[in-house]
């Protein structure tokens, strides 16, 4: 089944304890990216990926790294997280040709920063 | 990206249709609209998409006005399972710049189905 994997599904954390959400697609897709979503504010992005090394900011970036070592894969990295990065975290992929730029998402993982 | 602009919320009757209208005044010629929703507890999933006639899925019809200023997602038949947020996207699809694959997301459309 074509799908966009992310784990852990749910976490709770304390400040300033790295941390990493994985992201993993199974249909060969250049184009992966990071959203949070959070209550009133809809969905915003946070780095995105166009092809394997090529990464780039998105509209919230600050307090987050990426890395797209492999074509499949799209960690998310929280370096010293915070209790404003709290929130609902979305990895997305799509096919890098041009035309639909239908993003199929994953499931969500719902991040707790104490 | 030009903006678009949605009701927060929407009721609508089981087994009725119900129409979803989305605002792009500024939309431009090259850009393409798209239709998302999200239902609860998952992640946004893709409904329809269109440029300029209008288009029709398993899921949903999306009308285009002639002056592609607006757009309605039409579903012919609201089941519970319709319930979601709705967002309306723009998306350029012939910008081949390094932004060219974002999709903003607004706020959506709250769809509530009565039973």
């Amino acid at each position: 089944e074509a799908q966009v994997t992310q784990n852990p599904r749910y976490l709770i954390t304390v400040t300033g304890k790295k941390l990493t959400v994985t992201c993993s697609q199974n249909m060969n897709h250049e184009y992966m990216s990071w959203y949070r979503q959070d209550p009133g504010l809809g969905l915003r992005q946070i780095y995105y990926s166009m092809n394997v090394e090529v990464t780039d900011k998105g509209d919230v970036p600050e307090g987050y790294k990426v890395s797209r070592k492999e074509k499949r894969n799209f960690p998310l990295i929280l370096e010293s997280p915070s209790p404003n990065q709290t929130s609902l975290y979305f990895c997305a992929s799509r096919s890098g040709g041009s035309g639909a730029n239908v993003l199929t998402f994953g499931a969500g993982s719902r991040l707790t920063v104490l | 990206d030009a903006k678009t602009t949605q009701p927060n919320s929407m009721e609508s009757n089981e087994e009725e249709p119900v129409h979803l209208p989305c605002n792009h005044s500024t939309i431009s010629g090259t850009d393409y609209i798209h239709w998302y929703r999200q239902l609860p507890s998952q992640g946004p999933e893709y409904v329809i998409h269109g440029l300029t006639s209008n288009v029709n899925n398993r899921m949903a019809s999306l009308a285009i006005a002639e002056d592609r200023k607006s757009s309605t997602l039409i579903l012919h038949r609201a089941t519970l399972r319709d319930a979601a947020v709705y967002y309306c996207i723009l998306r350029d699809v012939f910008n081949s710049g390094a932004g060219s694959y974002q999709l903003t997301f607004g706020k959506g459309t709250k769809l509530s189905v009565i039973p």
